[in-house]
């Protein structure tokens, strides 16, 4: 079983839907990373969180530390919205050297 | 914000040859950088923890004298993937960490897409 577990794998959704992509870890971590990734290869760090929630335009992230769980939601989707979301955490005995990642979670928005 | 610079973002080598990757840091120091290799479908791995003025760190499985890894500055790692075989190809990627500034996070670079024909 992977320390980090993202839920959907794939996603389809209409142009304007609101969008939740859900992770779940299963170590103590210090922080836990959004990431988004086109279909170049290019990564984008989306968010950095430790506790509570964050937003940043139409993005909004939050995370339960008791429950290992986070979610990341996208409001007013968009096509260009359609990447790969990766969930990651610094597990708690690396500190902030080690990152591990989920397999990602496959966004499509259509018009 | 923070700025990672990857290159090249693309490159097609033959067999037994040898390619170098580079990762800068445009606006802020990086005394450690990372680096990761993707297959497709695949989750990110990481293959090394580089360190500015020492030695690379590698993580179990990696090939220390394959993947040539140099940091000898605080804003410039590189990756060489030397004699290069077909296997090798996939896509490579750095990261790093504003240890120092205000920015608190990891910036990736855009990444690279190596070919070994």
């Amino acid at each position: 079983k992977n320390e980090v577990e993202q839920s959907p794998q794939n996603l389809t959704a209409q142009e304007g839907e609101f969008i939740t992509i859900n992770c779940s870890y299963s170590v103590g971590i210090s922080a836990l990373h959004w990431l988004q990734q086109h279909p170049g290869g290019g990564i984008v760090s989306l968010f950095m969180l430790s506790s509570g929630k964050k937003k940043h335009g139409r993005l909004i992230a939050t995370i339960n530390i008791q429950e290992k769980h986070s979610s990341l939601h996208i409001t007013a989707s968009h096509p260009r919205d359609s990447a790969v979301y990766i969930c990651a955490v610094n597990p708690l005995t690396g500190g902030y050297q080690k990152v591990t990642f989920g397999t990602g979670t496959k966004l499509q928005v259509i018009p | 914000g923070a700025v990672v610079s990857q290159h090249p973002s693309w490159v097609i080598c033959k067999s037994g040859t040898s390619v170098k990757i580079e990762c800068r840091s445009l606006d802020f120091q990086a005394t450690t950088m990372f680096w990761y290799r993707q297959f497709p479908k695949q989750s990110l791995m990481l293959m090394a923890t580089s360190n500015e003025g020492s030695k690379a760190t590698y993580e179990q499985g990696v090939e220390k004298d394959k993947f040539l890894i140099n940091h000898a500055s605080l804003t410039l790692s590189t990756l060489t993937v030397t004699s290069a075989h077909p296997e090798d190809s996939s896509f490579y990627i750095c990261s790093a960490r504003d240890s120092v500034g205000p920015y608190y996070g990891y910036t990736f670079g855009s990444g690279t897409r190596l070919t070994v024909v």
